[in-house]
């Protein structure tokens, strides 16, 4: 089976411009995550979806990160406009949902924005 | 909403030493508790789960983890490291069902030959 798989792999941006992420979860899940990597934040949540409807959404990310489903099988982030703090890797990650059930990240996309 | 705590964001021991990296969460209710792995241009990994029963769960490659209600704390532990087990170590918490995991900032481990 595929795991989540999320492009691209490595981004670079100018800052202001926009970007879009793309994912896909793994094939029958229902729940899907975005979550941004720091070293020193670690892994904080942008968004979360469960049956493509918005569950949760970071609150210190809504004014320019908007992440979307556009159906069961794939989602997009997309940052507008980007900014140098913006700087981080983006990871996805599916799971069949419920608070007990495992997580399944992709690689993630690292963003470098300039 | 939950949280989690990892004081240590690095460790280092030898090849073959036990280790321990501590992790606490914040969370009123009943939490359910991971342990996940990245390896290096890897994704993350579950290493083990809790939710009820025996507080001290195993999980995959000898590590496992001691749930202390009292302590809010669910550290991961194993006898003996690896030089395989260098990697980064996230502990995180999920609540009730309508919440996505909360993750702490990870821990990396280095293992000395």
């Amino acid at each position: 089976d595929a795991g989540v798989t999320q492009t691209p792999r490595h981004e670079v941006a100018e800052k202001g411009q926009t970007i879009i992420l793309k994912c896909e979860p793994v094939s029958g899940h229902n729940d899907l995550f975005w979550y941004r990597q720091t070293k020193i934040q670690g892994l904080e949540l942008l968004s979360y979806f469960r049956s493509k409807s918005l569950m949760e959404d970071g609150g210190a990310f809504k004014d320019r990160f908007k992440a979307e489903m556009l159906n069961s099988s794939f989602s997009t982030l997309k940052i507008q406009p980007t900014e140098p703090k913006d700087s981080a890797v983006y990871l996805c990650a599916s799971s069949l949902g419920g608070p007990d059930t495992e997580v399944f990240f992709g690689k993630g996309t690292r963003l470098t924005v300039v | 909403a939950q949280s989690v705590t990892q004081p240590d964001a690095r460790v280092t021991v030898s090849e073959g030493a036990s280790l321990q990296l501590r992790c606490k969460y914040s969370y009123s209710g009943t939490p359910y508790l991971f342990w996940y792995v990245q390896y290096p241009r890897q994704g993350l990994q579950l290493l083990l789960k809790y939710y009820s029963g025996d507080p001290v769960v195993q999980g995959v490659n000898g590590f496992e983890a001691e749930f202390i209600k009292s302590n809010s704390s669910f550290h991961l532990r194993k006898a003996s490291v690896h030089w395989s087990d260098s990697a980064v170590y996230f502990c995180a918490v999920s609540a009730t069902n309508n919440n996505a995991p909360r993750f702490g900032a990870g821990t990396k481990l280095s293992v000395k030959p």
